[in-house]
């Protein structure tokens, strides 16, 4: 069974620029999440899909990120702009369900420098 | 909200020692605490988690206890072999079912 993929791996921007990532849920996952890893730290729920609709985005600074879920499969996450305290690991997961204790999956994870 | 404190931040045990690694969590209706490993470069695995029902949940040389009425839970790992050194996280989901995760806890086995 192939893992949740996520792309690209690294990337490299200056401050004020715009970037975008790419997830790819293992095949008949409803439930897509974003995370931000800071170094040193665990990872921190940005937003929580259902299908195509969003379910949580509390953590998520709207000023600058939006995340959307075309189809209810991929999903995109963009900054724009990007700021020096953006630098983390993005981490996209997915599990079966959208119960707290369903087993959530994690992509690679894309590592983003913001200069 | 829910808070995870997870210690210490770092472990470094001989070949064929015990880790512990211990957390506690402040919301009394957490009700799930998985146990995550994460190696460099990759996203975070789960290896072991435990329900609000149960006390003790072994899975060969791992082992998780929960001790509700303290708002603690612990990862113990036996005989540890070099293949388990990388960061681990604990996790507690909150009162709206979202996982919380702790800080991190980097081990290092030495042979």
């Amino acid at each position: 069974e192939a893992g949740v993929a996520q792309s690209p791996r690294y990337k490299i921007i200056e401050k004020r620029q715009s970037v975008a990532f790419w997830c790819n849920p293992i095949s008949g996952h409803a439930t897509l999440y974003w995370y931000q890893q800071i170094l040193g730290q665990g990872p921190k729920l940005l937003i929580q899909f259902q299908n195509n609709g969003v379910v949580d985005d509390s953590q998520l600074p709207k000023d600058r990120f939006s995340a959307e879920r075309l189809k209810g499969v991929d999903s995109t996450l963009k900054i724009q702009p990007a700021k020096l305290e953006d630098s983390a690991v993005y981490l996209c997961a997915s599990s079966l369900g959208l119960a707290g204790d369903n087993e959530q999956f994690f992509g690679p994870g894309t590592r983003l420098t913001v200069l | 909200g829910e808070n995870v404190e997870q210690h210490p931040s770092t472990l470094s045990v001989q070949e064929g020692d015990s880790a512990v690694i211990k957390c506690t969590y402040s919301d009394s209706a957490s009700n799930y605490f998985p146990w995550y490993k994460q190696e460099l470069g990759k996203g975070p695995q789960l290896i072991i988690d435990i329900r609000s029902n149960v006390g003790e949940k072994k899975d060969q040389r791992i082992a998780v206890t929960l001790n509700k009425t303290a708002k603690h839970f612990s990862l113990h790992i036996t005989e540890t072999q070099p293949e388990d050194s990388a960061v681990y996280f604990c996790a507690a989901t909150d009162s709206w079912g979202k996982l919380q995760f702790g800080a991190g806890t980097q081990v290092v086995v030495t042979p």
